[in-house]
C-alpha cells in the first residue's frame, strides 16, 4: 500500500522560501509511469494544483506560481520536494502531496496534508 | 485556468439521491476525459471516488457514479447515508494543467 507523508517547517516568513518534503512508502519514486504532484488549500478554500514532476525528473508548475516553485525528485530517499520563493500571507495553505496513476490522470494516494502559515 | 463551477451545497434526506454538477469549459471538462471527483471529510485529505468521468476505485460504493454531458459533469450519490456528508470536489485535465472546481458542500439533513 502506498502512503505518502509531507514534512517541514509549519511557519514561514514573509519572503522567505517554504520548504516541503514528501517521503513516499510501499513503492519506489522511481518505478512505474507515476507523476508526483503537489497540492494546496487555503484554509476555507477549495484545492489548488501547484505542480508535477515524473520520475524522468520532468515537471511542469500552475502558470501563476511557475516564477517562484521548484520541484525536484530525491530517488536515494524515495522523496520529493516543493521549494516556494518569496512566501506572501497569500501562501498560507494545507499542502498537500498526491501521486496521479499517469499524465493527467487522477490523484490516486494522497499524504494527510501539513499546514504551512506565512507569517512574521 | 479558471476554476470549474460547482453549486456551493446541496443537501438531501437519508435514502434520497443527490447530483453534484461540474461546469467548465470545452477547454476542459468537455475536451477530456480525465473528469474525477474527490470527496473530503473536514480535517481529512480529499480521497477519489470517480475517476474518467465515471469509473469508480473498488473500494468506493456503488452508491457513488458520474457521467458528462458537453461541458458539464456530474456526480450523483444514491440512497443518501450520514457518512455522505463532506464536501466534494472536481478536477479536470487541461494542456497539462489541472483544475479543480470550486467545491460543493453535502449536508444530509
Amino acid at each position: 500500500q502506498v502512503q505518502l507523508q509531507e514534512s517541514g517547517p509549519g511557519l514561514v516568513k514573509p519572503s522567505q522560501t517554504l520548504s516541503l518534503t514528501c517521503t513516499v512508502s510501499g513503492d519506489s519514486i522511481s518505478s512505474g509511469g507515476y507523476f508526483w504532484n503537489w497540492i494546496r488549500q487555503h484554509p476555507g478554500k477549495g484545492l489548488e494544483w501547484i505542480g508535477y514532476i515524473y520520475n524522468s525528473g520532468s515537471t511542469y508548475y500552475h502558470p501563476s506560481l511557475q516564477s517562484r516553485l521548484t520541484i525536484s525528485l530525491h530517488t536515494s530517499k524515495n522523496q520529493f520536494s516543493l521549494k516556494l520563493n518569496s512566501v506572501t500571507a497569500a501562501d498560507t495553505a494545507v499542502y498537500y502531496c498526491a501521486r496521479a496513476r499517469g499524465f493527467g490522470e487522477f490523484f490516486q494516494h494522497w499524504g494527510q496534508g501539513t499546514l504551512v502559515t506565512v507569517s512574521s | 485556468q479558471s476554476a470549474l463551477t460547482q453549486p456551493a451545497s446541496v443537501s438531501g434526506s437519508p435514502g434520497q439521491s443527490i447530483t453534484i454538477s461540474c461546469t467548465g469549459t470545452s477547454s476542459d471538462v468537455g475536451g477530456y476525459h480525465y473528469i474525477s471527483w474527490y470527496q473530503q471529510h473536514p480535517g481529512k485529505a480529499p480521497k477519489v471516488i470517480i475517476f474518467e468521468v465515471n469509473h469508480r476505485p473498488s473500494d468506493v460504493s456503488n452508491r457513488f457514479s458520474g457521467s458528462k454531458s458537453g461541458n458539464t459533469a456530474s456526480l450523483t450519490i444514491s440512497g443518501l447515508q450520514a457518512e455522505d456528508e463532506a464536501d466534494y470536489y472536481c478536477s479536470s485535465f487541461t494542456t497539462s494543467v489541472y483544475v479543480f472546481g470550486t467545491g460543493t458542500k453535502v449536508t444530509v439533513l
